[in-house]
């Protein structure tokens, strides 16, 4: 079974500033690894799938890198709606499955 | 536009049963996986199931397999989860997401298992 470890657990950032998540798998994986937001009270939203491409609508601030275990989201400028948790996700076809990261959360210092 | 519609959550007793219900419009349903995803009150996002467009193939997490069932009426544009056996742990918001991507969630509908 994989393991998606997501760090930080906490990231404390001003609006502006650059924000660096990261995603380790407990095993090299196929790039199917994909980013979640998810604001308060809100259904996650898709921001990258196989792990740089980014989603429909999704701003370009958003960026998303990486191979093997080691995977990251980048936010080039971070605007006040972008506060929220994100998660990371690994999919697998046959069957049908997905894996989920613990989260980072990204908070206004 | 993609919706997709959670139904069916409640409070229910330790043991019962209960059957979710997703409505899926905007997409044509019966060419896309969907899955099951929930997320207990403070805490991250669990994986419960899965299944292929034709229902030729099913996930469970290790969680609930054997207590939880999905299925999918493509005709009807709905995806099911009836979940038997019901426990305090399993109470949740209860997602349903469209295709591999899992790229469309649903506002979700909340399980509360307790006596």
């Amino acid at each position: 079974e994989i393991v998606l470890t997501q760090s930080p657990a906490t990231l404390s950032l001003s609006p502006g500033e650059r924000a660096t998540l990261s995603c380790r798998a407990s095993q090299t994986i196929a790039n199917y690894l994909a980013w979640y937001q998810q604001k308060p009270g809100q259904a996650p939203r898709l921001l990258i799938y196989d792990a740089s491409n980014r989603a429909t609508g999704i701003p370009a601030r958003f960026s998303g890198s990486g191979s093997g275990t080691d995977f990251t989201l980048t936010i080039s400028s971070l605007e006040p709606e972008d506060f929220a948790v994100y998660y990371c996700q690994l999919r697998s076809n046959w069957p049908p499955s997905l894996t989920f990261g613990g989260g980072t959360k990204v908070e206004i210092k | 536009e993609v919706q997709l519609v959670e139904s069916g959550g409640n409070l229910v007793q330790p043991g019962r049963s209960l059957r979710l219900s997703c409505a899926a419009s905007g997409f044509t349903f019966d060419d896309y996986d969907m899955h099951w995803v929930r997320q207990a009150p403070g805490k991250g996002l669990e994986w419960v199931s899965g299944i292929t467009w034709n229902s030729g193939s099913l996930g469970y997490a290790d969680s609930v397999k054997g207590r939880f069932t999905i299925s999918r009426d493509n005709a009807r544009n709905s995806l099911y989860l009836q979940m038997n056996s019901l426990r305090a742990e399993d109470t949740a918001l209860y997602y349903c997401a469209k295709g591999l991507n899992a790229d469309y969630w649903g506002q979700g509908t909340l399980v509360t298992v307790s006596s």
